[in-house]
């Protein structure tokens, strides 16, 4: 099992620039979210899903947007990249409930920097 | 106030030592995570726990649902241990939402 795959790790955008983070899950989890994680505060939560056609805003929507047309993927989309969008973004999914013996299993992250 | 505090930010023990990080919560939450994120690496899940008390080799992780609290400690502290534990509540009311303490930096000297 792959897990939860994140891909790029590092990416550099011009301010208005558009980009699409990938992530996928190769273990049917049926719940997928996005966070972004900022320097001295904790990870927020962007947009989640709780089923392939289902999504929902989080904490920080604004700025990104998201789909889930397989419960495979969940790739979440810059429409027109800003500095303060410069961040580490972590997806992560697990089974409905969140606290079925497995938890949570978080992608390695993707480190985004908007100049 | 933030929904989830955990103390200390900061923490710098010697080799060896026990260690205790704290958690304390507002929110009503089903259960507890338990993360770990080493310097710029991904994050992984130590322990997941919504009663009680759970073990895994040197981590040990308590939670009192009636406080609103949980501790994690490391016995016998080693320098790979240096990282960022974070604890994140399963949110009652929302199912699957984390709600995430800021985080605890640990640094283990030898």
């Amino acid at each position: 099992n792959a897990g939860v795959t994140q891909t790029p790790k590092f990416q550099v955008l011009k301010t208005g620039q558009s980009m699409t983070l990938q992530c996928a899950q190769d273990m049917n989890h049926e719940y997928m979210s996005w966070y972004r994680q900022d320097p001295g505060m904790g990870l927020r939560l962007i947009h989640y899903s709780v089923g392939a056609g289902i999504t929902d805003q989080g904490e920080v929507p604004n700025g990104y947007n998201v789909s889930r047309s397989t419960t495979e993927d969940f790739p979440l989309r810059l429409l027109s990249a800003a500095p303060s969008q410069t961040s580490v973004y972590f997806c992560a999914s697990s089974f409905t409930g969140g606290w079925n013996k497995n938890g949570y299993t978080f992608g390695s992250g993707t480190r985004l920097t908007v100049v | 106030k933030n929904e989830v505090e955990q103390s200390p930010q900061n923490l710098t023990a010697q080799e060896g030592e026990f260690i205790t990080i704290n958690c304390s919560y507002s929110v009503g939450i089903s259960a507890l995570h338990w993360l770990q994120q080493h310097p710029g690496g991904g994050i992984v899940s130590l322990f997941m726990l919504s009663s009680g008390k759970k073990k895994h080799g040197r981590l040990i992780a308590t939670i009192n649902i009636q406080e609103k609290h949980s501790s994690l400690h490391i016995t016998a502290s080693h320098p790979r241990d240096s990282a960022v534990y974070i604890c994140a509540g399963v949110l009652m009311e929302y199912g699957n939402k984390l709600v995430f303490g800021a985080g605890t930096i640990l640094r283990v000297k030898s």
